[in-house]
């Protein structure tokens, strides 16, 4: 089926590792974007792109970094991970412009400890 | 952080009740979003309006620009849409409200 896929569903890190959360999508959108959900909190936006080569800092993008190598592909990736990144990331993709909706995928709950 | 407010946090309610969430912000926008989260956890993108009324099944959104406001209504209220209602604007940076809890009980 069509729509964003992320992987993984699930992680659990100790302090200071790293890794990359991949965010796939088969819509040829142009916009993609990674947001953070906590408890209280709401959606915040991480870092999102607006096309193939380009990223852009969002509203908490400290700690995080992002690619976008190739447009059907948003990268997030964590360096040294911290407790304080525990989260459920989400990514979401749209075609850009006014009166597009988001498509989101499903999610990728990260503990770290 | 308070861009987006949305009223009430909870909400509880019988079958086939008219349910209205409100979204009041406090910055210019371009556009407003209407978002679903079911239980699981997934995101469904309901609503994305900028200005005046759109209409999707039961669901339907408004915005008063002037007033800095939108309202999702569902008529005939359904069990199947309990779920977290999240209301976001673009405003340069995208900013969600942190949601408004609907239980809809048969």
């Amino acid at each position: 089926n069509a729509g964003v896929t992320q992987t993984p569903k699930f992680r659990v890190l100790k302090t200071g590792q790293s890794m990359t959360l991949l965010c796939a999508q088969d819509m040829n959108h142009e916009y993609m974007y990674w947001y953070r959900q906590d408890p209280g909190m709401g959606l915040r936006l991480i870092h999102y792109s607006v096309g193939e080569g380009t990223t852009a800092k969002g509203e908490v993008p400290d700690g995080y970094n992002v690619s976008r190598l190739k447009k059907q592909n948003f990268l997030l990736g964590l360096e040294s991970a911290a407790p304080s990144q525990t989260s459920v990331y989400f990514c979401a993709s749209n075609r850009g412009g006014q009166g597009i909706g988001y498509t989101f995928g499903s999610g990728t709950r990260l503990t770290v400890v | 952080k308070n861009e987006v407010e949305q009223s009430p946090q909870n909400l509880t309610a019988q079958e086939g009740e008219f349910i209205t969430i409100n979204c009041s912000y406090s910055v210019g926008i371009s556009a407003l979003h209407w978002l679903q989260q079911h239980p699981g956890g997934g995101i469904v993108s309901l609503f994305m309006l900028s200005s005046g009324k759109k209409k999707h099944g039961r669901l339907i959104a408004t915005i008063n620009i002037q007033e800095k406001h939108s309202s999702l209504h569902i008529t005939a209220s359904h069990p199947r849409d309990s779920a977290v209602y999240i209301c976001g604007v673009r405003s340069g940076q995208f900013y969600f409200g942190t949601g408004t809890s609907l239980t809809v009980i048969p």
